[in-house]
């Protein structure tokens, strides 16, 4: 298996809260993404990063933001978490750009009360 | 715009018999196609996948998908499922971006199997 983590694997938040999601890759991957899962729409982009500093958007990049000061990690913010944000959030990585599969973390369970 | 479809939320197929999931895409080039799978609680495993080549392509646990350009389709086929095989199932197509590839993915079928 791909050496991902994220961190936390479960949290509940408050509506308004700020919150920080974590993903942690030990494969020296250049790309990587943040996806959500909600039942009936399968998963969407968010943030991706091409690399260390470079970030782009995903379709769903409403009330996110994201950072990458190092390769290894990828971190997905939400400034003030909302209700509509309760959702699975899965990590990715992919070594190279184009064809390459990419690998997922084992996801992040986040419900905003 | 790039999209994928999955035609059946839910399948239920008896253990022993054999598996067909459908997948349709809409793509302007050439597409990288993929087939992960995701058992409950747990992230997506990666089955199979399509670059170029011959369009009948191999994956893991017995899994095998064949892309046909002409009715944009890469079903996922299985001869004999077992009870294992329970879980869902994600075609995604590759969407090239200004820097990298992002994923497409479809909603997903559920495949249960009786015994």
């Amino acid at each position: 298996d791909a050496g991902i983590t994220q961190s936390p694997r479960h949290k509940v938040t408050e509506t308004g809260t700020p919150v920080t999601l974590r993903c942690h890759q030990t494969e020296n991957h250049r790309y990587m993404y943040w996806y959500r899962q909600d039942p009936g729409h399968g998963l969407r982009l968010i943030h991706y990063s091409y690399g260390v500093k470079d970030t782009d958007k995903g379709e769903v990049s409403d009330g996110y933001s994201v950072s990458r000061s190092k390769t290894e990690d990828f971190l997905l913010t939400l400034e003030s978490a909302t209700s509509s944000q309760t959702s699975v959030y899965f990590c990715a990585i992919s070594g190279l750009a184009g064809h390459n599969e990419q690998f997922f973390g084992p996801g992040t369970r986040l419900t905003v009360l | 715009a790039q999209s994928v479809t999955q035609p059946d939320i839910h399948i239920t197929v008896s253990e022993g018999a054999s598996l067909e999931l459908r997948c349709n895409y809409s793509y302007g080039a050439t597409p990288y196609l993929f087939w992960y799978v995701q058992s409950p609680g747990q992230g997506l495993q990666l089955l199979l996948k399509y670059f170029s080549g011959d369009t009948l392509v191999q994956g893991i646990k017995g899994f095998e998908a064949e892309f046909k350009r002409s009715q944009s389709s890469f079903n996922l086929r299985k001869p004999s499922v077992h009870w294992s095989d329970a879980a869902e199932y994600f075609c995604a197509v590759g969407a090239h971006r200004q820097a990298g590839t992002a994923l497409i993915f479809g909603k997903g079928t559920t495949l249960s199997v009786s015994s």
